[in-house]
């Protein structure tokens, strides 16, 4: 069974670097063919792709973000970190973790985490 | 990058209704790496089609998808209460992985 889970903070200011987690179970990411990825929503907006990083640690960003974001693996603690800087007001969203794989649903985001609300805020 | 088009915004339908949601790629976008979701208020979404026509597990066979190149297709064909959601499409095939802006499915 395949469970993903997001942490960090709550709460954060303007112009402070947003650290989140992503632990998850149920599978490696040391396999051939996966993927975890993050994406964000803003309250009431739709989704927005953020991140990925493949198994053999290979990672995309968000052109529009991609100053901004870091994204690494630690396989050992099954465990997927993003940082976010300069983080604004506008950074307000709920942050999903997602699994994706070449072998069970086409690349798609078939498990997600709950998601993680982040506010910006002085 | 691929940009989605979802349309309409918002669909206002009865249960038994059948549903019709569109997603336009500015692009051709391999039909192996579409994807399309549901969201439900306060929920993560879920995953209802990859490879613009599989059904993924668990998902009712009144969902389907079709579609190939810039258009593409969410049908579900008689609408239960449990349906009214926000839909997503997704591509999944070449970086960045670009959402649509999401169709809202409401209750007439």
């Amino acid at each position: 069974q395949i469970t993903l889970k997001e942490s960090g903070p709550m709460l954060v200011k303007p112009t402070q670097t947003l650290t989140l987690t992503c632990t998850f179970s149920g599978f490696s990411l040391s396999t051939s063919g996966v993927s975890v990825g993050w994406i964000r929503q803003p309250p009431g907006k739709a989704l927005e792709w953020l991140a990925l990083i493949y198994w053999d640690d290979d990672k995309r960003y968000s052109p529009s973000l991609k100053s901004r974001l870091t994204i690494t693996k630690d396989t050992s603690k099954n465990q997927v970190v993003l940082t976010m800087t300069n983080m604004d007001p506008v950074d307000t969203a709920t942050y999903y973790c997602a699994h994706r794989s070449s072998h069970t649903s086409n690349w798609s985001f078939d498990y997600w985490g709950q998601g993680t609300l982040v506010s910006v805020s002085s | 990058e691929i940009v989605l088009t979802q349309s309409p915004g918002t669909l206002s339908l009865s249960p038994g209704e059948r549903a019709t949601l569109s997603c336009r790629a500015s692009q051709s976008v391999s039909s192996n790496y579409l994807a399309w979701y549901q969201q439900k208020p306060g929920q993560a979404p879920r995953l209802l089609i990859y490879g613009a026509s599989s059904r993924a597990t668990g998902i009712p066979d009144r969902f389907s998808g079709s579609g190939s190149g810039t258009d593409f297709i969410l049908t579900i064909s008689r609408l239960e209460p449990e349906d009214f959601a926000v839909y997503y499409c997704q591509q999944c095939g070449s970086s960045p992985f670009t959402f649509g802006q999401g169709t809202k499915l409401d209750i007439k």
